[in-house]
């Protein structure tokens, strides 16, 4: 059985800040996607990564994944206010998106 | 440029009702998904459908029945609503482009659903 496991799963920071969100799985798997949650709304798709040592950014968040290691992680830089979400990293056993199993997601809460 | 619409935000039932959650989505995937979402649980998968008229148990489904008439549509019916039902039920859906996968799901809005 695969399991997604995230740490951490709150993390409050100041802005200015880096940090780094871990998400393990335990089966090998070369897809592994991670998605936003602001409070009360649906999930929204930030990153795919479809290979051992893809590395994708967009603005302060970078994501990265070692399929070796069975490990991607999610990392902030110079965290803001609108950074604050859940994010959720599921990973793709099948490599068909017909059934990701997410992690418990990861509550970033970003203060002034 | 909506793609994947649950029909209703919020829902409040009563005990015994029986409940239909709808989803449509316009982008012609074959694969579609129920999720419910609740504080400390993450997301878990309620039932999933592959094709047209077939759908597969997830990882709770009791209490829970599907039904996919049409591609587009993916209905999730509770059958006789109990309290430990409510939650915020998610619906998503995939390509199957007959292999490898590069999309992921897209999700619903999402249905916050409370039965009193």
């Amino acid at each position: 059985e695969l399991k997604v496991e995230q740490n951490p799963l709150f993390l409050s920071m100041q802005e200015g800040k880096n940090y780094t969100i871990y998400c393990n799985y335990s089966t090998t798997s070369d897809r592994l996607y991670w998605y936003r949650q602001d409070p009360g709304k649906s999930l929204e798709s930030l990153f795919v990564l479809l290979s051992n040592g893809a590395v994708k950014q967009e603005g302060r968040l970078m994501a990265s994944l070692d399929t070796k290691a069975r490990l991607s992680t999610l990392h902030i830089t110079a965290a803001v206010h609108d950074l604050s979400a859940t994010y959720f990293c599921a990973v793709d056993l099948l490599g068909t998106a017909s059934k990701l199993t997410f992690g418990t997601g990861t509550r970033l809460q970003v203060t002034l | 440029d909506v793609k994947v619409t649950q029909s209703s935000r919020y829902l409040v039932k009563r005990t015994g009702e029986k409940v239909f959650l709808e989803c449509v989505q316009d982008m012609d995937h074959e694969n579609m998904f129920w999720y419910r979402q609740d504080p400390g649980l993450g997301l878990r998968l309620i039932y999933f459908s592959y094709d047209v008229k077939m759908k597969e148990k997830g990882d709770i489904p009791e209490g829970y029945s599907v039904s996919r008439e049409k591609k587009e549509r993916f209905s999730l019916i509770l059958e006789s609503a109990s309290t430990n039902q409510t939650s915020m039920y998610l619906c998503a859906s995939s390509l199957w482009a007959g292999g490898l996968s590069n999309y992921g799901y897209t999700f619903g809005s999402g249905t916050r659903l409370t039965v009193v």
